[in-house]
């Protein structure tokens, strides 16, 4: 069965620091992966995805993640932390066949101080 | 384009009576999934309909349930409520398939069972 590990319920940096939230996935294939961005009393929003090819992907707001097989990892950063940056996000995989449906990580709360 | 809009978005409720939450996708998208999300479970899946047919199922009671109209909205019904069923309930409108398939997530529905 497939799972995703977020390692850090809470994520704390400065403003103008690095960002660096962590993803592990269990998967006996590399399935698709994402990254999720929730801010409050909002719905989820699609920040990047890795489907095949380069395993470096860069999605919105200046986040990028990395894709590594031999770590089974897909971690988010972005250089310069943003006040705006501080919201919910969520890793999330989901099989490389006929199945559509997420599965997220319990999610990493980033908070930006000034 | 609009996107995924969903009502309401607030409800409370009483123990034991129904309640039937709406959602209405992109237009052109075809597949709607439903997700619950938690503080305690995070978000899980709870089903997808493509084309009018429930094509993905979670692991939710038979409480649960939903439905997909022609125009591709969709609804979902929770029978007999308990006080565990207080979530944020969310939907996400789907295009593609294979690595092109995304989900796209509206605002949410938040129930909350008294």
């Amino acid at each position: 069965a497939q799972s995703v590990t977020q390692l850090g319920s809470h994520v704390s940096v400065s403003e103008g620091a690095l960002v660096l939230l962590r993803c592990n996935y269990s998967s006996s294939v590399p399935p698709y992966l994402f990254w999720y961005v929730q801010y409050p009393n909002q719905g989820l929003q699609l920040l990047l995805k890795y489907t095949t090819g380069a395993t470096l992907v860069k999605g919105i707001n200046g986040f990028e993640a990395e894709f590594k097989k031999s770590e089974t990892s897909f971690h988010l950063t972005k250089p310069s932390a943003h006040m705006s940056d501080a919201a919910e996000y969520f890793c999330a995989v989901r099989r490389m066949d006929s199945s559509y449906k997420l599965i997220f990580g319990s999610g990493t709360r980033l908070l930006v101080r000034p | 384009k609009a996107g995924v809009t969903q009502t309401p978005r607030y409800l409370i409720k009483t123990r034991g009576q129904q309640v039937t939450l709406s959602c209405s996708p992109i237009s052109g998208h075809r597949s709607v999934s439903w997700y619950q999300q938690t503080p305690g479970q995070g978000l899980q899946f709870l089903f997808e309909y493509f084309s009018e047919t429930q094509r993905n199922k979670g692991n939710f009671p038979g409480r649960f349930s939903g439905r997909q109209f022609s125009n591709s909205r969709s609804e979902m019904n929770v029978s007999t409520l308990e006080l565990g069923d207080s979530a944020l309930y969310l939907c996400a409108s789907s295009i593609g398939t294979g690595s092109a398939y995304e989900q796209y997530f509206g605002p949410g529905t938040r129930l909350t069972v008294t």
